[in-house]
Formats: C-alpha cells, structure tokens, sequence
C-alpha cells in the first residue's frame, strides 16, 4: 500500500460546481499535513494547510480524520483557474521530517 | 524576494556525462532537498539535508550526490548520466522549526533529458 493515495482523476467539473478530493494516508504517526497544487510544468505551491480542526481559505475547505487516516479538499464556485493538479502532502517526524506526496488528482474546470 | 533558485532551467546531457544541478535559497532555511518528478510517480525524495554539513540519502539516492557546505546552497551532482535520470527536478526547502509544520518552497524546477 502507498503511504499516500490519491484518485488521480481527472476530475473534469463545470465552472461554478464544487468538487472534493480524498486523499488517505497509512502511517498514523503523521503530523502535518497540506494541500499543494501544481500547474502543468511548473513547480508545486502550496495551497493550504491542514489543521485538526478543519480550515477553509475562501472557496477552499481542508479537512482532516485522523481516525480513518485522510485529508479532504473541497473547492467550491469552482473557476477556470483553479483547473490544476492537486497534491496531497503528509509530514511524518522520524528524527527528521520526512514529507510524502500524493501523486495528485487533476483537475479541469470546464466553461 | 528570491526564495528557491535553481540553475539549469533546461539541460540536455548524453549518457556517461556528469553534471551538477545548482540551488539556492535566501530564506535561511535549515531544510533542503532534492526531488524528481517522473509521469505517474509523483515528487520522490532523491536527497536531503537539514543544516550544513549534514546530508542523508532520500527514497531514490542512487546515482546522485549531493554536499551542504552553506545554509544557502545545496548542489545535486549526477556522476554518470543514464537515461533513466530523465526527469524533472525540484529543490525544496524549508523551516525546520515549530515540529515539521512548516511547508516546503521550491524552485522552478530543471528539465533533464539523457539521451
């Protein structure tokens, strides 16, 4: 099993739709966790952090369950722009940080 | 602000050369490391280190090299070119401060063709 899993899509979605996007992880010692979305051939930026409580940044929500181990994203009114790769990243202390991406879920936003 | 900066954009090398892959960052990031990119694969950990003078190998180490002798820079070295090193590659850093919460910034990438 990968340490982290994503669908990866693509997700194609009219403009103004809301889409979400899984993404689970398997080591239950993780301890931080981010969304980062990459354009074609272009290097990852981060999107937003993931809290334990849950976040939102404008039309984006992060959401975190411990419990059954994923991160969750969800775009709403989404935008042409937003049609990208998004990438799940997780964070696991092992002495030093150890970071583990996804290998991400596309998606295309269509006029 | 610079943040990361990597040096080539582009290059094209023929099996059995050697080149270097140059990074630098201006943020005063403990953090460093190396990634590459490949179709279907997602970003794999080449290399990494987290402060000067100490390097460690990372998911995919063989046949790179890398050295930290400033906080600032942190070099990616192929030894012998194969095609299979085909790929793009990202420089990252980072704060290494406050339990690993902070994100990774990375570079604009080099494009890599061994033919």
């Amino acid at each position: 099993r990968k340490e982290v899993e994503q669908d990866p899509g693509p997700f194609n979605v009219p403009e103004g739709a809301t889409v979400a996007f899984n993404c689970t992880y398997s080591n239950s010692a993780s301890q931080s966790f981010f969304w980062y979305r990459q354009d074609c051939r272009k290097e990852p930026k981060l999107l937003m952090s993931v809290y334990s409580s849950g976040n939102e940044d404008g039309r984006f929500t992060a959401q975190l369950n411990r419990a059954s181990q994923y991160i969750s994203l969800l775009i709403r009114d989404s935008k042409l722009s937003d049609s990208a790769t998004y990438l799940c990243v997780v964070t696991t202390s092992g002495g030093y940080q150890k970071v583990t991406f996804g290998t991400g879920t596309k998606l295309q936003v269509i006029p | 602000n610079a943040g990361v900066t990597q040096t080539p954009k582009f290059q094209v090398l023929k099996t059995g050369q050697s080149m270097t892959l140059q990074c630098a960052q201006d943020m005063n990031h403990e953090y460093m490391s190396w990634y590459r990119q490949d179709p279907g694969m997602g970003l794999r950990l080449i290399h990494y280190s987290v402060g000067a003078g100490i390097t460690d190998q990372g998911e995919v180490p063989n046949g790179y090299n890398v050295s930290r002798s400033t906080t600032e820079d942190f070099p990616l070295r192929l030894l012998s070119a194969a095609p299979s090193q085909t790929s793009v590659y990202f420089c990252a850093s980072s704060y290494m401060a406050g339990g690993f919460r902070s994100p990774l910034h990375f570079g604009n990438g080099t494009r890599l063709t061994v033919t």
